[in-house]
């Protein structure tokens, strides 16, 4: 059981290139979301999912869109990256905050740094 | 919008010392989550405090939530090193179009504990 996992650790990225950050988690969960953290900001939710097929704005969504073709994979992409999205980006997991007990799993994080 | 305020940003105490660091939040909420990160790792769920009044404890930690006045408070008992890291706390906030909540994360109390 490894819980949620995170592709790649690192990245440096140039202005203007893409990538995509995977998330998996093999615990079933309903919900994914993606954070970026970034220092004296704590988190900020930038999309989340409550389900295969399905994704929705969070706080900090702008430059980034996501899939979720799967129900174990969440897919984070920047098509054009910006020296401003340099941060630590955390994947989460959980069964949804609306049940009771629900809590999130957090996920290593990728630490991306664009130039 | 909800804003989630902590208070101290940063805290440096000795070993054997008492400390509560504070946690408020601008909109109505009946849950609130406490975590726990070392640096360069990822987050930890410490506690989930699920209505007004809840009181959890693990080992030198104690968390409470005062749903009326907006407030959760994070007590540690007789510090040790080992309890040095970062604590954020974190409220569900339904962002708009997506069905369900996401977290709202403080920016985080950096604790440092010396001998």
């Amino acid at each position: 059981n490894a819980g949620v996992t995170q592709t790649p650790k690192f990245r440096v990225l140039k202005t203007g290139q893409s990538m995509t950050l995977l998330c998996a988690q093999d615990m079933n969960h309903e919900y994914m979301y993606w954070y970026r953290q970034d220092p004296g900001m704590g988190l900020r939710l930038i999309h989340y999912s409550v389900g295969e097929g399905t994704t929705a704005k969070g706080e900090v969504p702008d430059g980034y869109n996501v899939s979720r073709l799967k129900k174990q994979n969440f897919l984070l992409g920047l098509e054009s990256a910006a020296p401003s999205q340099t941060s630590v980006y955390f994947c989460a997991s959980s069964y949804g905050l609306d049940r009771f007990r629900a809590v999130e799993y957090f996920g290593p994080g990728t630490r991306l740094t664009v130039t | 919008e909800l804003k989630v305020e902590q208070n101290p940003l940063f805290l440096s105490m000795q070993e054997g010392k008492n400390y509560t660091i504070y946690c408020n939040y601008s909109t109505t909420s009946d849950r609130l989550y406490w975590y726990r990160q070392d640096p360069g790792k990822s987050l930890e769920s410490l506690f989930v405090l699920l209505s007004n009044g809840a009181v959890k404890q693990e080992g030198r930690l104690m968390a409470s939530l005062d749903t009326k006045a907006r407030l959760s408070t994070l007590h540690i008992t007789a510090a040790v090193h080992d309890l040095s890291a970062t604590y954020f706390c974190a409220v569900p906030f339904m962002y708009s179009g997506g069905g369900a909540d996401g977290l709202t994360f403080g920016k985080g109390t950096h604790l440092i504990i010396q001998p």
